[in-house]
Parts: C-alpha cells; sequence; structure tokens
C-alpha cells in the first residue's frame, strides 16, 4: 500500500506569512497532484506534476515534486484569507492499478486577516 | 450546469437502515469512483468503475454495493447502516485517458451521512 504522509495536519498563520506544506512518502510516484478543498465542497485540482523535480508556479502558489518523485511541497507567498482550505496531495502509483489515486491526510490552512 | 452532482447532500438516518447516494457526471468521463472523507479527513478510496465495469474495490464491508447503470452514473447503496459508517462520501469522475492518465479528479460536493 502506498501512503502518502502530509505535514503539518494544522496550520494556522496570519496573512502576508510565508508557508510550506510537506508530501511524503516511501514509495515512487508517477504522477502527484494537489487539491484545496473548502468547507461543503469536494476537492479542486490545483495542479499536477510528472517529472522529478519538476516545479511549477500558480500565482503565489509554487509547487515540486521531489528528484525521486517521492515527495512534492507547496509554498504559498504572502498567505490570504482566501488561501484557507484544506489541502491535499494525491499520488498515482508507478505500478498496480493506474486509476487509482492516493491521497494524504490534508493539511487544514486557516490564514488570519 | 453542475459537473458531478451527488443526492442528496445530507442524510440522517437509524443503524440497521438501507440508504442509497445517488451520482451524476455530465462531462462525458469514462471513470467514476467513491471516496469516503472522515472526521480527520481523511479521503479514502472506496470503488471506482471504468465504462461501467469495477476496477477497484478496496476493503470495504460487503453493506456497501456500488452499482453503475452506464457511465454518467454511479450510485452507492449501504445495508444494515452502523454507526461507524458516519462520514462524507464524496463521487468523482475523471476521463481515464486524458492527459497521459494523470487527468484530474472532478468531485461532487459531497453527501453527509450521519448514522444515529
Amino acid at each position: 500500500t502506498q501512503l502518502l504522509e502530509q505535514s503539518p495536519q494544522f496550520l494556522s498563520i496570519q496573512e502576508g506569512e510565508n508557508l510550506t506544506v510537506y508530501c511524503n512518502s516511501s514509495s515512487v510516484f508517477s504522477s502527484l497532484q494537489w487539491y484545496r478543498q473548502e468547507p461543503g465542497e469536494g476537492p479542486v485540482l490545483l495542479v499536477t506534476v510528472v517529472t522529478g523535480g519538476e516545479v511549477k508556479k500558480l500565482k503565489r502558489l509554487t509547487f515540486q515534486f521531489g528528484d525521486a518523485r517521492k515527495d512534492s511541497s507547496l509554498h504559498i507567498t504572502a498567505a490570504q484569507p482566501g488561501d484557507t482550505g484544506l489541502y491535499l496531495c494525491a499520488g498515482k502509483g508507478s505500478g498496480g492499478s493506474n486509476y487509482k489515486l492516493t491521497f494524504g491526510k490534508g493539511t487544514l490552512l486557516t490564514v488570519n486577516p | 450546469d453542475t459537473a458531478v452532482s451527488q443526492t442528496p447532500k445530507y442524510l440522517v438516518t437509524q443503524m440497521g437502515n438501507d440508504k442509497s447516494i445517488k451520482c451524476e457526471q455530465n462531462l462525458g468521463h469514462d471513470t467514476m469512483y467513491w471516496y469516503k472523507q472522515d472526521s480527520k479527513k481523511f479521503l479514502k478510496i472506496m470503488f471506482s468503475y471504468n465504462n461501467k465495469e469495477l476496477i477497484i474495490n478496496e476493503t470495504v464491508p460487503n453493506r456497501f454495493s456500488p452499482k453503475s447503470p452506464d457511465k454518467a452514473h454511479l450510485n452507492l447503496h449501504i445495508n444494515s447502516l452502523e454507526l461507524g459508517d458516519s462520514a462524507v462520501y464524496f463521487c468523482a469522475s475523471r476521463h481515464y485517458l486524458d492527459r497521459g492518465g494523470n487527468s484530474p479528479l472532478h468531485f461532487g460536493n459531497g453527501t453527509r451521512l450521519t448514522v444515529t
């Protein structure tokens, strides 16, 4: 079973601060996705990373896939209250069922005005 | 306009009852999923269907039975509900072969099931 560990589990910061969320595994993933979930809604895709070492930017969000494709990070610059939500990473295994996306347990981010 | 819709949004029922949750997607996707999100927000896959064929069946009690009458629908029937079944159930879909198999999951807004 491929497991994804996310840290920290909870994060409460002030508007304008920077933060990094981590997603780690002992398994290799062929790709990794980050989702954000807001209360009462389903998760929504932010980004997909496929290549080891890949860096993608989405406005103030920077996503990185580890060289060995076992870990990923999400960095938010100058966080805003609108960034509040549950951030989930999800990996697609390099073996076994390619239909299956395994989710981490999430990081609940609160950005206070 | 809703891409993935689930009904009902809330479901409160007593132990021992049987209930169903319905899911429909209008995105033309070929693969649909059921996920369970517990009180700690952990999202765990339960089932997946591709073109109406069951392809993922995780370790889920056989009280849970998915049914896919066509590619656009995936329903979840639960027999003999237990307290531990209380959770938010999410339906999701994607077109498996898009983007080299890395297509995103499109989620519904969930069904909050409370068993009393």
